[in-house]
């Protein structure tokens, strides 16, 4: 059974980085069969997509966010990261790592989640 | 960037019922559409992928078709437990992550 799991702080500082660690288990990411990514939802709204990495690092992000988000990965501790760099109000939002299943597709759907972790920016 | 538009934005739905939710394409997906159930306080979960391919698990009642860019939803009868909110995603087209913006189905 895959299972992934956010972890960070719950609070952040505007201007400060939001850092996210998503912990896998019941994969492993370095099989190289999956993207990995993040997606977050605020309040009451959809969803929307942040980035994706693959075991060699490789990552894809959203163009509007590209300038503020990094994503990496340790294979050994099967775990990939999110840091989102001067954040404001409006990235106040839950935070979810999945598992992207590319296919022939150019882009991914997702089916495996984490259960969430809201992270608020306020001061 | 495809815009994901789904129809209605609020469904009301007596158990036992069917329920059938709808999702526009702003560009050409092919079959490459995926159906979430987002349930309160909960991350949403794969209901269905290639438009008509149920996920793991995923009771026979749920049933998804179309194509190209206009596609739909079907829950047959509709029990308790599947009053939730319903996102529809393509992945044709690059970047990943086009949803709609949801239907949510409510008891009437």
């Amino acid at each position: 059974q895959v299972q992934l799991q956010e972890s960070g702080p719950g609070l952040v500082e505007p201007s400060q980085t939001l850092s996210l660690t998503c912990t896998v288990s019941g994969d492993s990411i370095s099989s190289g069969t999956h993207y990995w990514s993040w997606i977050r939802q605020p309040a009451g709204k959809g969803l929307e997509w942040i980035g994706r990495i693959y075991t060699s690092g490789s990552t894809n992000y959203k163009p509007s966010l590209n300038s503020r988000v990094t994503i990496s990965v340790d294979t050994s501790k099967n775990q990939f990261f999110l840091k989102l760099s001067s954040v404001t109000a409006a990235d106040t939002a839950v935070y979810y790592c999945a598992r992207a299943v590319t296919g022939m597709a150019v882009a991914d759907y997702f089916d495996y989640w984490g259960q969430g972790t809201l992270v608020t920016v306020s001061s | 960037e495809i815009v994901m538009t789904q129809s209605p934005a609020t469904l009301s739905v007596s158990p036992g019922e069917r329920a059938t939710l709808s999702c526009r394409a702003s560009q050409y997906s092919s079959t490459n559409l995926a159906w979430y159930q987002q349930k309160p306080g909960q991350a949403p979960r794969l209901l269905i992928y290639g438009a008509s391919t149920r996920a793991t698990g995923i009771p026979a009642r749920f049933s998804g078709s179309g194509s190209g860019t206009e596609f739909t939803l079907t829950i047959s009868s509709l029990q308790s437990e599947d009053f939730a909110v319903y996102y529809c995603q393509q992945y044709k087209n690059w970047p990943p992550g086009a949803f709609g913006g949801g239907t949510k189905v409510e008891i009437k």
